[in-house]
Parts: structure tokens; sequence; C-alpha cells
């Protein structure tokens, strides 16, 4: 009921296509839904996040799409950029610690 | 802007060694959190804190414990260190009530148990 499960594992990208990674969760009492980017070498820090009253929600090149019935939301990553090159973690709560995906290492070649 | 800072970048010890590693938060924060980061496994979460002197288990206690005793402190303690515990180790902080849901990380610190 914890888990949150993510794909895919790993995402190579040509520069400017759009890069898609899924996940999918159980428990239904979750309710912030936030993407976190990390670079080599560093913490991963908050890129977007949406809450269940909206179906999606963009800031700039990314955008949470959110499913609540399939339990599913997803971030498309436009125009993806070498510098977008990095690891995207998922993850869910609700007023707890946040439980993660197991991460997507997303590589956008030129 | 929030700040979480870890003691170390890298760290080597060996086995059988008792193990700190130490994390401080700058906005003044409730929670806070040790996750340990391994390839193909994401962030699982070890312990965390809801309040000085509180300590709550995670998903992965087994081998550690943690020590709370000033608000912007968390400490994350090997009692003897084994080479599984070989890790990338992250602190998070969150601030409590309606303060908001966004955990801030540090750059976490490399453990390597010989």
């Amino acid at each position: 009921q914890q888990q949150v499960k993510q794909s895919p594992q790993s995402l190579i990208v040509q520069k400017g296509g759009i890069s898609i990674i899924n996940c999918a969760y159980e428990n239904t009492a979750f309710d912030y839904f936030p993407w976190y980017q990390q670079f080599p070498g560093k913490g991963p820090a908050l890129l977007i996040a949406i809450r269940p009253d909206v179906s999606e929600k963009k800031e700039g090149r990314f955008t949470i799409s959110f499913n609540k019935s399939a339990k599913q939301f997803s971030l498309h990553i436009m125009d993806s950029q070498p510098g977008d090159s990095a690891t995207y973690f998922c993850a869910a709560s609700k007023r707890t610690p946040l439980v993660f995906g197991k991460g997507t290492r997303l590589s956008v070649i030129a | 802007d929030v700040k979480v800072t870890q003691s170390s970048r890298y760290l080597v010890k060996r086995t059988g060694e008792k193990v700190f590693l130490e994390c401080v938060q700058d906005m003044d924060h409730e929670n806070m959190f040790w996750y340990r980061q391994d390839p193909g496994l994401g962030l699982r979460l070890i312990y965390f804190s809801y309040d000085v002197k509180m300590k709550e288990k995670g998903d992965i206690p087994e081998g550690y414990s943690v020590s709370r005793e000033k608000k912007e402190r968390f400490s994350l303690i090997l009692e003897s260190a084994s080479t599984n515990q070989t890790s990338m180790y992250l602190c998070a902080s969150r601030a409590g009530g309606s303060g908001g849901d966004t955990q801030y990380f540090g750059p976490g610190t490399r453990l390597t148990v010989l």
C-alpha cells in the first residue's frame, strides 16, 4: 500500500524531444505528489508538485499529469535539453515522510 | 533559502567502527529525515523525527539509530558499521503543521565501509 512504482528505469531522449516518466501509487490516502530532480553529486531538489484536486500542472517545460481514478501520475519534459540530464524521482505522501519511486535516469543527447 | 548541511561529503570507515553522520537545517523545521540511496533502489527511509527528542522508525531502521537533541540537528548513528551499509546517506527537513509539504535535502554523505 505504501509503494510508488516508477518507470522507465532509464531513458534516452534526443535534444528537443519530449521526455515522459510514469508513476503509479496504491495508497488512495496520498494527497501530495512531487517530482524531484537530482544531479550527480547533489541531493534531490523539488522540481514540481501536484495535489489530486487538479489533473495537470505546468511550470515552464515541465508538466505533471495526474489521473486519480487510475492512481497514476507522470512527468512530461517538453523540448528536452542536455541540461535536463539527471535522475528523476516521483514521490507521494499525506503529511508523512515522502515515499519515493526508484528513480529514472534521463540522458538527453544532442 | 532553506539550507540543509551534512557534516561530511565523503567518509571511509572500517567494519565495526561507530559512525556518526550529522545533519543541520537552518529553517526551524520540525521534521527531519534520514534516507539512504542505492542504485536501483531509490531513496529508502531509515528514521525520521517530528520534534526534538522524538524519533520514528522508517522502512529500514535495522543497524541504525538516531539522535535529535536540538531542533536544528539530526544525527544518524551506525553503532557497528558493516560493509552492507556502504551507501549514499541523505538528510532532509520539512516544516511542520501547515508550513508546507516540501522536503529539502542536503547534499548527501557517501559512506564507504571497508
